[in-house]
């Protein structure tokens, strides 16, 4: 059964940069019929797309965060990895790790499978 | 960016009453709509896509329609591990996939 963990650094400084990865078990990060993402929830709050990205590396970010966001995916170690730059309290959320069907036109549609999330804290 | 409005922010039923929730799209996005399901403390749960597929694993009590702009979730009788928080998402215009912001189902 695929299953994703989120490893986060649960506290980060103002204006520094949250490095989240996600470590997928039970199934190959490298399957060609998947994107990998992330979404975050501020606390008590509703769901936001923050980016996804394929195992060749085709990524799609939200334009809201593009000028600070960059993924990547290590398929040696089944990971995929999000950096978010300049970070403030409105960064302060539970950041979930999904699995989203590859769909062709949209590139994908759902997100079919989610971690458990990390809860990241922006404050000095 | 598609904005999506859900309706009523909360809704108070009882165990065995149907419950309608609601999700308005600010633009045509045909049937690319999605339904989650999350509890206090865990992940959401995928419940329906394609406005009215019913993903794997999901009770015949979730039904989904509509298209267009108007779409709605049924949950036929409520059962006890119903009561939660669900969101729709839709995936007609990207980036970025959005959501709504939440229907809370609670204990009336």
């Amino acid at each position: 059964q695929l299953q994703l963990q989120e490893s986060g650094p649960g506290l980060v400084q103002p204006l520094e940069t949250l490095s989240l990865t996600c470590t997928v078990s039970g199934g190959s990060i490298s399957r060609s019929s998947y994107y990998w993402g992330c979404i975050r929830q501020p606390p008590g709050k509703g769901l936001e797309w923050i980016a996804s990205i394929y195992y060749s590396g085709k990524t799609y970010y939200s334009p809201s965060l593009k000028s600070r966001l960059s993924m990547s995916v290590d398929t040696s170690k089944n990971q995929f990895s999000l950096k978010l730059r300049s970070v403030t309290a409105a960064d302060t959320a539970v950041y979930y790790c999904v699995r989203s069907p590859e769909t062709g036109y949209p590139p994908l549609s759902t997100f079919d499978n989610w971690g458990q999330g990390t809860l990241v804290t922006v404050s000095s | 960016e598609v904005v999506l409005t859900q309706s009523p922010a909360t809704l108070s039923a009882s165990p065995g009453e149907r419950a309608t929730l609601s999700c308005r799209a600010s633009l045509s996005i045909g049937s690319n709509l999605a339904w989650y399901q999350q509890k206090p403390g865990q992940a959401p749960r995928l419940l329906i896509y394609g406005a009215s597929t019913r993903a794997t694993g999901i009770p015949a009590r979730f039904s989904g329609s509509g298209s267009g702009t108007d779409f709605t979730l049924t949950i036929s009788s409520l059962q006890s591990e119903d009561f939660a928080v669900y969101y729709c998402q839709q995936y007609n215009n990207w980036p970025p996939w959005t959501f709504g912001q939440g229907t809370k189902v609670d204990v009336k």
